[in-house]
């Protein structure tokens, strides 16, 4: 089975804090995303990776960063946090071509 | 990427045929059609993918008319376990951005 890890469900966090939240995949898969869900806003993608150290924006990356230094591991990460980023976040991972997207049980993340 | 619309909400009893359909006008040649589930509170699922015609697997299927401009997920025999959002994407797999682009999605409640 696929597997997509995401490194805490839940998080607590003081806004102005840098924030990393890691995800790692078991099965080679080239493609890797980051998104955000908020009631009514849907899944939106913040960052997309197709490669180590290949990234692309997606519709909302303003206030985050992300880095892929190794094929399994793409880490998300809020510079400073604020509020208005208090949200669930979804990690996962494709094959190249395949459009078959497995995703990582989330993180909950609250900004204070 | 071809823009999805799909029915915001859909309500259905247990036992019954569920179809969902969704509409890409602006489908491109090379786009596959993907459909997901999601649970609250839970990353979404893939359930089907299709090019043309029909497509069917053990949990759901994939029905594309001749011109691609819309498809229709159908579930048969639905259960409350079934109760979630089902999201349909469109894209253009055989290019190496292979972005997972979420629409809003529709809410099936299944009642019993």
């Amino acid at each position: 089975d696929v597997k997509v890890t995401q490194s805490s469900r839940y998080l607590v966090k003081r806004t102005g804090e840098k924030v990393f939240l890691e995800c790692v995949q078991d099965m080679d898969h080239e493609n890797m995303f980051w998104y955000r869900q908020d009631p009514g806003l849907g899944l939106r993608l913040i960052y997309f990776s197709y490669d180590v150290k290949m990234k692309e924006k997606g519709d909302i990356p303003e206030g985050y960063s992300v880095s892929r230094e190794k094929k399994e591991r793409f880490s998300l990460i809020l510079e400073s946090a604020s509020t208005n980023q208090t949200s669930m976040y979804l990690c996962a991972s494709s094959l190249l071509y395949s459009g078959q997207g497995f995703f990582g049980p989330g993180t909950r993340l609250t900004v204070l | 990427l071809a823009k999805t619309t799909q029915p915001i909400s859909m309500d259905s009893y247990e036992g019954q045929e569920v179809n969902i359909t969704c509409s890409h006008n602006n489908i491109a040649t090379n786009d596959y059609i993907t459909w997901y589930q999601q649970f609250p509170s839970q990353g979404p699922r893939f359930i089907i993918q299709g090019y043309k015609t029909k497509v069917t697997n053990e949990v759901a299927s994939l029905f594309i008319p001749a011109d691609r401009k819309s498809s229709t997920l159908s579930l048969p025999r639905v259960s409350l376990s079934d109760t979630a959002v089902y999201y349909c994407l469109v894209g253009d797999h055989s290019s190496n951005t292979g972005k997972l682009i979420f629409g809003q999605g529709t809410t099936l409640q299944v009642k019993p």
